[in-house]
């Protein structure tokens, strides 16, 4: 069972608009959230994260928000840029010395000129 | 900085050959992980080591697949015998302490692309 779930496999948006790519998860153990970005060929790059005793992280034109209630969480990015064109993978990790992370199966985000 | 360095880039082999997959963690990174990406199952833990010694291998799939690390600066993947299901892409990562204790993210190498024919 999935424990992390990304529903969309891919997102297309024009260049200066929003992106919005959601993530649920259902363990109520995890507690710190992470946002990956891939590019082909290479390995996952950390974007972003945020832990449960927030509720927004922002960083440049990067926001993740959590929704503990609705074990939810969205990577907003303002404006979009053709160079954001990756896969994003969400990932989840327990409290308390936990070191492994679940991640999500990635959203493919295509930002078009 | 050098990140994570992981080789060979690509492999393809024969069913049934020992394949070893080699990675070096970013130096002064205690923990390294090694994950399996497919279309099927996404990206997967096979087992993460701490200090070089072997924390959790719960995500290994088979008694084919075993994983060493015998100093701080390197780790081997090996599969013996190989089967056309192992193939994907497989990746190492590294963190210089444990997620969500110290802030601290997992870098990844660019990864291994494992073909079994």
């Amino acid at each position: 069972d999935q424990q992390v779930k990304q529903n969309s496999p891919s997102l297309s948006v024009q260049e200066g608009r929003i992106s919005i790519l959601n993530c649920d998860y259902t363990n109520s153990m995890f507690d710190y959230f992470l946002w990956y970005k891939k590019y082909p060929a290479e390995g996952p790059t950390f974007l972003i994260s945020i832990s449960s005793i927030k509720d927004k992280n922002e960083d440049g034109r990067f926001t993740v928000f959590l929704n503990k209630s609705a074990k939810h969480l969205s990577l907003h990015i303002v404006p979009s840029q053709p160079g954001d064109s990756a896969v994003y993978f969400c990932a989840a990790s327990g409290n308390s010395g936990y070191s492994t992370l679940t991640f999500g199966k990635g959203t493919m985000l295509l930002v078009s000129p | 900085d050098a990140g994570v360095i992981q080789s060979p880039r690509h492999e393809v082999t024969e069913m049934g050959q020992e394949v070893t997959l080699r990675c070096k963690p970013i130096s002064g990174h205690d923990y390294l992980f090694w994950y399996r990406q497919t279309m099927m199952r996404g990206l997967e833990l096979l087992i993460y080591f701490n200090n070089n010694v072997p924390i959790d291998d719960s995500g290994m799939p088979e008694d084919r697949f075993s994983a060493k690390m015998p100093n701080a600066s390197f780790s081997t993947l090996k599969i013996q015998p190989s089967e056309p299901r192992d193939s994907a892409v497989y990746f190492c990562a590294s963190s210089l302490d444990a997620v969500g204790v110290a802030d601290q993210p997992q870098h990844f190498g660019d990864g291994t692309r494992l073909s079994i024919l």
